[in-house]
């Protein structure tokens, strides 16, 4: 089983959807986890932590459930700009613990 | 302000040569990291490096070595490339608090 499990997609939506992703992680004891954006086969860049008590940016809003040991990124009122992969990223046990990452799951904003 | 520095940006070997990846980073980052992507597979961690002089395996290390002689570089060497290895691959640095992530703009490698 891989460390870290997303659906690749992809995912179809209109602009102004609202959709969202899941990402599932097999080491309990993780302590640190991100979703990151890539675009075209470019590097991966940091959208946004997980927080324990989740957090919001804008559109964006991720969450954490340590019992299930998933995360979710949901993003409100889609843009043709979101089209985009986007990464869940889990760190290890400790501070310095690997960063591993998910499949990807690939969105496509349609007009 | 570079940030993180690969090259060669692009390469084609033939199958049992042998290369070495650079990458520097300007960051003063403790932390670097060797990913390779390839369709459909998302990023796969390779090697990775806590701190100076250490170096600890990833999820697809064999064919693969890596040096991390000092703080700012961590090179990642084919010894005996294989078509296998025909891949992206990304190197990036850690910025504390851990999470953050400074990619290289990525090393195109065809093996033939």
């Amino acid at each position: 089983r891989k460390e870290v499990e997303q659906d690749p997609g992809p995912f179809n939506v209109p602009e102004g959807a609202t959709v969202a992703f899941n990402c599932t992680y097999s080491n309990s004891a993780s302590q640190s986890f991100f979703w990151y954006r890539q675009d075209c086969r470019k590097e991966p860049k940091l959208l946004m932590s997980v927080y324990s008590s989740g957090n919001e940016d804008g559109r964006f809003t991720a969450q954490l459930n340590r019992a299930s040991q998933y995360i979710s990124l949901l993003i409100r009122d889609s843009k043709l700009s979101d089209s985009a992969t986007y990464l869940c990223v889990v760190k290890g046990s400790s501070n310095t613990g690997k960063l591993i990452f998910g499949q990807g799951t690939t969105l496509q904003v349609k007009p | 302000n570079a940030g993180v520095t690969q090259t060669p940006k692009f390469q084609v070997l033939k199958t049992g040569q042998s290369m070495t990846l650079q990458c520097a980073q300007d960051m003063n980052h403790n932390s670097m990291y060797w990913y390779r992507q390839d369709p459909g597979m998302g990023l796969r961690l390779i090697y990775y490096s806590a701190s100076e002089g250490t170096t600890d395996k990833g999820e697809v290390p064999n064919g693969y070595n890596v040096s991390r002689l000092n703080k700012r570089e961590f090179s990642l060497r084919l010894e005996s490339a294989a078509p296998s290895q025909t891949s992206v691959y990304f190197c990036a640095s850690e910025k504390p608090p851990p999470g953050e992530l400074f990619f290289g703009e990525g090393s195109r490698l065809t093996v033939l």
